[in-house]
């Protein structure tokens, strides 16, 4: 069964700290992906990474950065988090391209305070 | 960019077939139609893909016509277990197009 873990369910930040959001997953995909879903809005793509170090802007990548340096870990990085990066972050892994099945791990909620 | 369209929520009785529409207007030759299922405080989870005509698969089927400007989520004889979040997401296998799901459909299902 495949599965795509994520560090924490649930994490409170202040604003102004550095945040790290770890995702892991099993399948030996080529392709990770960090969205965020707010009310309203579904999901949006921040940050893909298509191969080791290899990384590409989503639809909202503003105040986010990426890390990928093993296949198996996509990280999602606040350089500085601020209170309107309250959300719930999701990490998906699809084998081949956007259009194949993404694997989604359980979420993080992120709250800056 | 293909964008997708959703009505916002659907309500249905156990027992019934639902039927969820996504509009995606600018599809391109190469993307692919996906549907999602969301539970509260979980991620989404694949329930079908179709690229034209019709998909079906223990779950559901997925209804596309000829211009495939639209698709249709076709969920047989829903349960309470179904009342979820559904997602239409339209996306190609090419790593520089982005990705665009839909807002969702909020399925809630009565006894």
């Amino acid at each position: 069964d495949v599965k795509v873990t994520q560090s924490s369910r649930y994490l409170v930040k202040r604003t102004g700290e550095k945040v790290f959001l770890e995702c892991v997953q099993d399948m030996d995909h080529e392709n990770m992906f960090w969205y965020r879903q707010d009310p309203g809005l579904g999901l949006r793509l921040i940050y893909f990474s298509y191969d080791v170090k290899m990384k590409e802007k989503g639809d909202i990548p503003e105040g986010y950065s990426v890390s990928r340096e093993k296949k198996e870990r996509f990280s999602l990085i606040l350089e500085s988090a601020s209170t309107n990066q309250t959300s719930m972050y999701l990490c998906a892994g699809a084998s081949g391209g956007r259009g194949d099945t993404q694997y989604f791990g359980p979420g993080t909620r992120l709250t800056v305070l | 960019l293909a964008k997708t369209t959703q009505p916002i929520s659907m309500d249905s009785y156990e027992g019934q077939e639902v039927n969820i529409t996504c509009s995606h207007n600018n599809i391109a030759t190469n993307d692919y139609i996906t549907w999602y299922q969301q539970f509260p405080s979980q991620g989404p989870r694949f329930i079908i893909q179709g690229y034209k005509t019709k998909v079906t698969n223990e779950v559901a089927s997925l209804f596309i016509p000829a211009d495939r400007k639209s698709s249709t989520l076709s969920l047989p004889r829903v349960s309470l277990s179904d009342t979820a979040v559904y997602y239409c997401l339209v996306a190609s296998g090419y790593n520089t197009d982005k990705l665009i799901f839909g807002t969702g459909t909020r399925l809630q299902v009565f006894p």
